[in-house]
């Protein structure tokens, strides 16, 4: 079993919808939980980062944890065409561990 | 964040050829981080380089196929040995984001082994 689990898509909306992405993982150890948006021939960037459990929202974009259930949701409101990339969702435990563990991403277009 | 230039931004080569991947960080970092991003698969770390030290490798990468050089806080190289095919690949170098809990990558090197 993948530590972290990511259903690639590709998931196509209509602009203006709302966006859900989901991961699970099955490290009990992680601590921290990463969102990375990756444009085609680019490197991901860091959308979001959460520690434990809880909402972070910043501006379009909420991500959301559930350590009960590892489960991983990133919410894009009001969705754009230039939100269409790749999203991945990673998890760490902290501590100074440096062992990211990426889920496979999901493809995400927009369309206008 | 720290900006990242990595070079080259792609190149096809012949198998049993090696390839040097250079990333340069703006800043001065203790810690670099190459991976690996193969069609339809999952970022996967290849090794972690810090400056004076042998880089320390995940299982499944070895010094020998990978690697790795870090002479100074800014710069380090990973070259791919004697590729496959199977090497063909996106190499992403990494560093710490330094403002926030996560990481920071570069463009990638595309690589396609002939």
């Amino acid at each position: 079993q993948k530590e972290v689990e990511q259903d690639p898509g590709p998931l196509s909306v209509p602009e203006g919808a709302i966006v859900s992405l989901n991961c699970t993982y099955s490290n009990s150890a992680f601590q921290y939980f990463m969102w990375y948006r990756q444009y085609s021939r680019k490197g991901p960037e860091l959308l979001m980062y959460t520690y434990s459990s809880g909402n972070k929202e910043d501006g379009r974009f909420t991500a959301q944890v559930d350590k009960s259930s590892k489960y991983i949701s990133l919410f894009i409101r009001d969705s754009q065409p230039s939100d269409s990339a790749t999203y991945l969702c990673a998890g760490d435990s902290g501590a100074g561990s440096y062992q990211l563990t990426f889920g496979k991403g999901t493809k995400l277009s927009v369309i206008p | 964040s720290a900006v990242i230039s990595q070079k080259p931004s792609r190149d096809i080569c012949q198998r049993g050829t090696s390839l040097t991947i250079q990333c340069q960080v703006d800043s001065q970092v203790t810690m670099m981080f190459w991976y690996r991003q193969q069609p339809g698969q999952s970022l996967t770390l290849i090794a972690t380089a810090n400056q004076g030290s042998e880089a320390t490798y995940e299982s499944g990468f070895v010094i020998d196929k990978f690697p790795i050089s870090r002479p100074n806080l800014t710069f380090s190289t990973l070259t791919v040995s004697n590729m496959s095919p199977e090497d063909s690949s996106i190499y992403l170098c990494s560093v710490e984001d330094g403002y926030n809990y996560g990481y920071t990558f570069g463009s990638g090197t595309r690589l396609t082994v002939v």
